[in-house]
């Protein structure tokens, strides 16, 4: 079973503080992204990569950046996490090519207070 | 960005009646995907439609393609409440090379 597994469901942090979201997928895929999901506005995406150490920006990059030192994991880092930073994150992976199915985690809800 | 932009954003019905979410868009998309999302889940693939003017059938699920492949539908008949969650659209190929862009979703309740 394919699988895109995402560090934690919940999580609950400070304003200011560093947070990191880890994400693991285990098909061997090239591309992964990264989308906060709030309502009435969608997915939006953050931050993308198609290959270790490459990335790109998204529609909404700032206060956000992202580690891929390996194929198979893509972080995402709030360098000072702010309240208006409180969303359902997902992380995807796919195969090169658009019209290739993304594979989503089961997202992290995270919490600034 | 190229905008996908659905409607309805919401759509409440009772089981056994039929609807339609549109996907709309004024870019050309290479290819279109409808993904379904339940609660504390995250999307999960539908279909995958290439051509233009294609109709792919899955069950009571209905989707087609625009002939101009900037828009897509995807018609459900006799609802179920088993078909409640969140229908996103996504569209791939054009200036959106490398990027998964995605509608705002429109969120379906059917009701027993």
């Amino acid at each position: 079973d394919v699988k895109v597994t995402q560090s934690s469901r919940y999580l609950v942090k400070r304003t200011g503080e560093k947070v990191f979201l880890e994400c693991v997928q285990d098909m061997d895929h090239e591309n992964m992204f990264w989308y906060r999901q709030d309502p009435g506005l969608g997915l939006r995406l953050i931050y993308f990569s198609y290959d270790v150490k490459m990335k790109e920006k998204g529609d909404i990059p700032e206060g956000y950046s992202v580690s891929r030192e390996k194929k198979e994991r893509f972080s995402l880092i709030l360098e000072s996490a702010s309240t208006n930073q409180t969303s359902m994150y997902l992380c995807a992976s796919s195969s090169p090519g658009g019209a290739t199915e993304a594979f989503f985690g089961q997202g992290t809800r995270l919490t600034v207070v | 960005t190229q905008l996908l932009e659905q409607s309805p954003q919401f759509l409440s019905i009772q089981e056994g009646e039929n609807l339609t979410v549109y996907c709309n868009s004024s870019s050309v998309f290479s290819s279109l995907q409808w993904y379904r999302q339940e609660p504390g889940e995250g999307p999960v693939l539908l279909v995958t439609v290439v051509t233009g003017g294609e109709v792919k059938k899955l069950k009571r699920l209905t989707f087609q393609f625009g002939d101009a492949r900037k828009d897509s539908s995807l018609h459900i008949t006799a609802a179920q409440p088993g078909d409640t969650g969140l229908y996103l659209c996504k569209g791939a190929g054009g200036t959106s090379y490398g990027k998964l862009t995605f509608g705002q979703g429109t969120i379906l309740t059917v009701h027993p």
